[in-house]
């Protein structure tokens, strides 16, 4: 069985501040692993995926995670936050990138204060 | 169309009423899903559909619900005799293809609201 864990469903940062978003996962099998982001009145967007090969994955806006096999995590970074970050992130695990078998987490609300 | 949309945005319903979503996929995207999101939970998979194969519907919670899709179209979740437990925003998605590894776009959803 899969599971998804994200730490904290409210985090807030100051403009240009380090961005750290938690993930923990369990998988029975490699996972794949995802995050999403859905800003405010739009549809859920595919920041970075990690399937196989290289751990650090680098997505879009400047966002990256790493996945950590020992640690079971796939944390989110950004070095710098920007106001335009603030939004709902969530964090996904599935056996091979099967979207029907997702496991979801609750999600993320990040906030980014001036 | 540029990206999956869905409509209503926001829907207020009666107990034991019926609801129709819709969602329109990207056009030549030939799988679709659907997916529900009850407050404070994650997404829980519903159904999926994959060209003229037959949907797998091995998500939906009940018989009173059911979906339909026209061809690799516009597809309908239905909900019958609506409880307040379907209070949740419904999510549509579609892909390039169906199978693994195949990026899911997602519409903003439907907020459903069974009073």
């Amino acid at each position: 069985a899969q599971s998804v864990t994200q730490l904290g469903s409210h985090v807030s940062v100051s403009e240009g501040a380090l961005v750290l978003l938690r993930c923990n996962y369990s998988s029975s099998v490699p996972p794949y692993l995802f995050w999403y982001v859905q800003y405010p009145n739009q549809g859920l967007q595919l920041l970075l995926k990690y399937t196989t090969g290289a751990t650090l994955v680098k997505g879009i806006n400047g966002f990256e995670a790493e996945f950590k096999k020992s640690e079971t995590s796939f944390h989110l970074t950004k070095p710098s936050a920007h106001m335009s970050d603030a939004a709902e992130y969530f964090c996904a695990v599935s056996n091979a990138g099967n979207n029907r078998k997702m496991i979801w987490g609750l999600g993320t609300s990040l906030a980014v204060n001036p | 169309g540029a990206g999956v949309s869905q409509s209503p945005s926001n829907k207020v319903t009666e107990k034991g009423k019926d609801v129709e979503l819709r969602c329109d996929p990207i056009s030549g995207h030939t799988a679709l899903y659907w997916y529900r999101q009850r407050l404070g939970q994650g997404l829980e998979f519903l159904i999926y559909f994959q060209g003229n194969s037959a949907p797998d519907k091995s998500g939906l919670p009940s018989d009173r619900f059911s979906a339909e899709r026209t061809g690799e179209s516009v597809s309908t979740l239905t909900i019958q005799r609506t409880q307040q437990e379907d209070s949740a925003v419904y999510l549509c998605a579609s892909s390039l293809r169906g199978g693994r590894n195949t990026e899911a776009f997602f519409g903003q959803g439907t907020r459903l609201t069974v009073v």
